[in-house]
């Protein structure tokens, strides 16, 4: 799978966006992005996935260059609950493609 | 997304006994399942991977012998953590995927103190 590259920390105003990058600039062609996040002492919480196109859910936006090697998650309205780990992760997809995590990136959002 | 249950959430044993981590995979048939482990302040790393019906795969430097995975069902695997050691102490989080599903959905861990 594709390296990815995060910076370490962000910090965020609450109720501002928090744009998160991520460079991944081996992907290849088949390869997915995946955004998951890890709030202290929990399990992952998976977010947004895509493939070429721009995604958007409940959670969060993610916005992937046209020649996919880099992306940035958004969260539009963060709040002090979005205060987590990060991580970015590139693969395959499917059942039975294993997920690499990174360091990630820790997002502290301040009041 | 899917509901991943882990039990116990947490647990503090012996040196020399052994633990026994259920996963449970409440809504979603999860025909593979994903172990991994997380030591303070570091990153998830997998432990194995495991396909309902059949033996699971181990990573490398990971002794099979000693984590030992069922994954008898769609619903459930367990990882028993044979003889712990206080090297043991970790946070072990399990992971479910289907057939045709892009992402993993994780349970919320379980916190081993091996004393």
């Amino acid at each position: 799978d594709a390296k990815t590259t995060q910076p370490t920390s962000m910090d965020c105003a609450e109720g501002r966006a928090a744009n998160l990058p991520c460079n991944h600039s081996t992907i290849s062609g088949n390869e997915y992005v995946y955004w998951y996040r890890q709030i202290h002492s929990q399990g992952p919480q998976y977010i947004i996935h895509g493939l070429k196109n721009n995604e958007t859910n409940e959670m969060a936006s993610l916005i992937i260059t046209e020649d996919r090697k880099s992306s940035t998650l958004i969260l539009p309205h963060a709040t002090l609950r979005d205060t987590a780990v990060y991580y970015c992760i590139v693969n395959s997809g499917g059942s039975n493609y294993k997920l690499t995590f990174g360091k990630g990136t820790l997002l502290t959002v301040n009041p | 997304g899917a509901v991943v249950s882990q039990h116990p959430s947490w647990v503090i044993c012996k040196s020399g006994t052994s633990v026994k981590i259920e996963c449970r995979s409440l809504d979603f048939q999860a025909t593979t399942m994903f172990w991994y482990r997380q030591f303070p302040k570091q990153s998830l790393m997998l432990m194995a991977t495991s396909n309902e019906g059949s033996k699971a795969t181990y990573e490398q430097g990971v002794e099979k012998d000693k984590f030992l995975i069922n994954h008898a069902s769609l619903t459930l695997s367990t990882l028993t953590v044979t003889s712990a050691h206080p090297e043991d102490s970790s946070f072990y989080i399990c992971s479910t995927a289907g057939q045709g599903v892009h992402t993993q959905y994780f349970g919320p861990g379980t916190r081993l103190t091996v004393l």
